[in-house]
């Protein structure tokens, strides 16, 4: 079966860090890059970070820039978010959405993870 | 503020016709990059509903179909079913924000 499985969210204290992972299962993993999503319960989605099939290539808004890493394991077939010095506004489910599409600026989101919530508080 | 604007809400009754927009820049949907709709149900992750503008995967029914033009792109839905009562998002990439980006959403009641 073609999926994702987010785990690693939780509670955290501001000023913390977490490691999402992501394991995905069903197709060639190496072959397609890889996204987080974020999402604020009853709010919009924002794009967080973007990883190339080869792990090559990371992009990231300014939003999280310096704070946030994603990396992957093409051996194991899983995608990671390191997340620090997380603010109350980091507080968000997180998706792990696997990317398709010719160039870079192209690429759409065509499966998505249930999501794993973050939650920043004292 | 989202970078792409949405309707807050919009409604229409079974079998009736709705469109949603999506407004951009010159730095996004103007500058020729694809837009791809998302729509997610209650509850539920998002889910790819059209992409490139008016492509839609296997499986999402034709009622669904995308447009774009200039700025602004749009998803409409016709034969409303109350099975498509859900958030809908527009989703591009800026070229100034050097980023992808999503609309804030729009919910769409079937009355």
């Amino acid at each position: 079966e073609v999926q994702l499985l987010e785990s690693g969210g939780g509670l955290v204290q501001p000023g913390g860090s977490l490691r999402l992972s992501c394991a995905a299962s069903g197709f060639t993993f190496s072959r397609y890059g890889m996204t987080w999503v974020r999402q604020v319960p009853g709010k919009g989605l924002e794009w967080v970070s973007t990883i190339s099939g080869s792990g090559g290539a990371t992009y990231y808004p300014d939003s999280v820039k310096g704070r946030f890493t994603i990396s992957r394991d093409n051996s194991n077939n899983t995608l990671f978010l390191q997340m620090n010095s997380l603010r109350a506004g980091d507080a968000a489910a997180y998706y792990c959405v696997k990317a398709r599409s010719g160039t870079y600026e192209n690429w759409y989101f065509d499966l998505w993870g249930r999501g794993t919530l973050v939650t920043v508080s004292s | 503020q989202s970078v792409l604007t949405q309707p807050p809400s919009v409604s229409g009754a079974p079998g009736q016709t709705v469109t949603i927009s999506c407004t951009g820049s010159s730095s996004n949907i103007g500058a020729s990059y694809d837009v791809h709709w998302y729509q997610q149900l209650p509850g539920t992750a998002p889910k790819l509903l059209i992409y490139g503008n008016t492509n839609r995967p296997s499986g999402v029914p034709d009622r669904f179909s995308g447009s774009k033009s200039g700025t602004s792109a749009s998803l409409a839905i016709t034969g409303l079913q109350a099975e498509d009562e859900a958030d809908y998002y527009c989703q591009t990439y800026d070229m100034r924000l050097s980023g992808r980006i999503f609309g804030g959403g729009t919910k769409l009641t079937v009355l």
